[in-house]
């Protein structure tokens, strides 16, 4: 069954303080893994996709990589404007674009 | 801003009773997605739509129905509604069907009363 983890649930972090997510997926053929930002009340927004092994994409403070079975999100001195919960989700095989999403991580930054 | 828009922003109903959502997508997207977010599901995919025909589909129950109108606007319909429907329903779009990036409207909040 095709399934994705991340971890940790909640991290919070002081301003300044880097650190990394973790999304970890078992699926059947791996079409695609992306990274969305969602803050309360808003819909996700996309920011990266990664597609293959080794590959990296990054974005002001955020760097995603991938290997054949995680990635991680890493965070480079966080600002209190990065709170929000990051979700992960891997594009399945079959025609189609069908995303299963982890539960996400919390992440608040402290000034 | 995603391009993406859905209405109303928050409904409020009674079980048994029958809603429709809608969703306008991105301009230049034909692929759109419906996904059920509630605090101990997480986001689920619901169905997918490309160009007006039904792509894939995902665990959405019978009561609910969705479809694609020519100018690719699309609607969910949810109907003899129950407590555990109340969630939010995101729409999404996307270029087409390959593994493109889906781009999230800000859903819509249903409460069932």
């Amino acid at each position: 069954e095709d399934q994705v983890t991340q971890s940790p649930e909640a991290l919070r972090l002081q301003e300044g303080e880097s650190s990394s997510l973790n999304c970890s997926y078992t699926v059947s053929g791996l079409r695609g893994l992306f990274w969305y930002r969602q803050d309360p009340g808003k819909g996700p927004e996309f920011l990266f996709t990664l597609y293959s092994a080794g590959e990296e994409k990054e974005k002001e403070r955020l760097k995603a990589t991938l290997t054949k079975k995680e990635s991680f999100l890493h965070i480079t001195a966080p600002k209190p404007e990065d709170s929000a919960t990051y979700l992960c989700a891997v594009g399945v095989s079959g025609g189609y674009n069908k995303l299963i999403f982890g539960a996400g991580t919390r992440l608040a930054v402290h000034p | 801003d995603s391009g993406v828009t859905q209405t109303p922003k928050h409904l409020i109903t009674a079980t048994g009773q029958r809603v429709t959502l809608r969703c306008s997508p991105r301009s230049g997207d034909l692929s759109v997605y419906w996904y059920q977010q509630s605090l101990d599901q997480g986001l689920q995919f619901l169905i997918q739509y490309y160009n007006g025909e039904e792509r894939a589909k995902g665990n959405i129950l019978e009561r609910f129905s969705a479809q694609q109108f020519p100018d690719l606007h699309s609607e969910l319909n949810l109907s003899s509604l129950e407590l555990g429907d109340s969630a939010l329903y995101f729409c999404a779009s996307s270029v087409d069907s390959s593994n493109q990036p889906q781009h999230f409207g800000d859903g819509t909040r249903l409460s069932i009363l």
